[in-house]
């Protein structure tokens, strides 16, 4: 079956702007979760939502929001970019929400600001 | 969620055992140990979990000690394709994984 798709893989936006990134989790899966990647920080949590419910989230500022469908789909918004929010942003998706199963990650939207 | 530490680099020679060493001396008693291992810009990709037993599988070992205050995740036979940034995580409730700095494995012929 399909992993876990995001788009748009590569994007460049200038300082100010905002982003609306796509996740799409394997079939079945309820439970999708957003991760930032930076050279300097290495991969830190975003948010984890379930059943349209967001159930957890790092410690990001409220620039970043997110939001998931009835269909499980995922979406993460970034307002007012600026040149930090420069980073590989990854999406993962599990059938649930314990901490036994896999997380199953796509490859990721990079997106640089300029 | 309890954190790990791990060696920031290792080298194995390709065919051999490499031997991923990593302490999670806080890790409570309903938290997993999970590896991931990520290539070069690509998406993590699961290796292995368990709880408290060793575990196998067609990727890797998992060797955890008895009081569960580190682990070691072994590949048997490894190869190039295996140079990578594996992951130690301890996990919690969700989908929330901290992530460590991770150990850069080498693998050289």
């Amino acid at each position: 079956k399909a992993g876990v798709t995001q788009t748009p893989r590569y994007l460049i936006k200038t300082r100010g702007q905002q982003v609306t990134l796509s996740c799409s989790p394997i079939s079945g899966h309820r439970s999708v979760s957003w991760y930032q990647q930076t050279p300097g920080q290495g991969l830190q949590f975003l948010f984890e939502y379930f059943s349209e419910t967001q159930r957890n989230k790092g410690n990001f500022p409220g620039r970043f929001s997110g939001r998931q469908f009835s269909n499980s789909r995922s979406e993460m918004n970034v307002s007012t970019l600026e040149l930090g929010d420069s980073a590989l942003y990854l999406c993962a998706s599990s059938y649930g929400t314990g901490n036994t199963g896999e997380l199953f990650f796509g490859e990721g939207s990079r997106l640089t600001v300029l | 969620d309890a954190k790990t530490t791990q060696p920031p680099s290792m080298d194995c020679a390709e065919g051999r055992a490499a031997n991923l060493p990593c302490n999670h001396s806080t890790i409570s008693g309903n938290e997993y140990v999970y590896w991931y291992r990520q290539i070069h810009s690509q998406g993590p990709q699961y290796i292995i979990h368990g709880l408290k037993n060793n575990e196998t599988n067609e990727m890797a070992s998992l060797i955890i000690t008895e009081d569960r205050k580190s682990s070691t995740l072994i590949l048997p036979h490894a190869t190039l394709r295996d140079t990578a940034v594996y992951y130690c995580i301890v996990r919690g409730q969700g989908g929330k994984l901290i992530f460590g700095q991770g150990t850069e494995l080498s693998v050289k012929p």
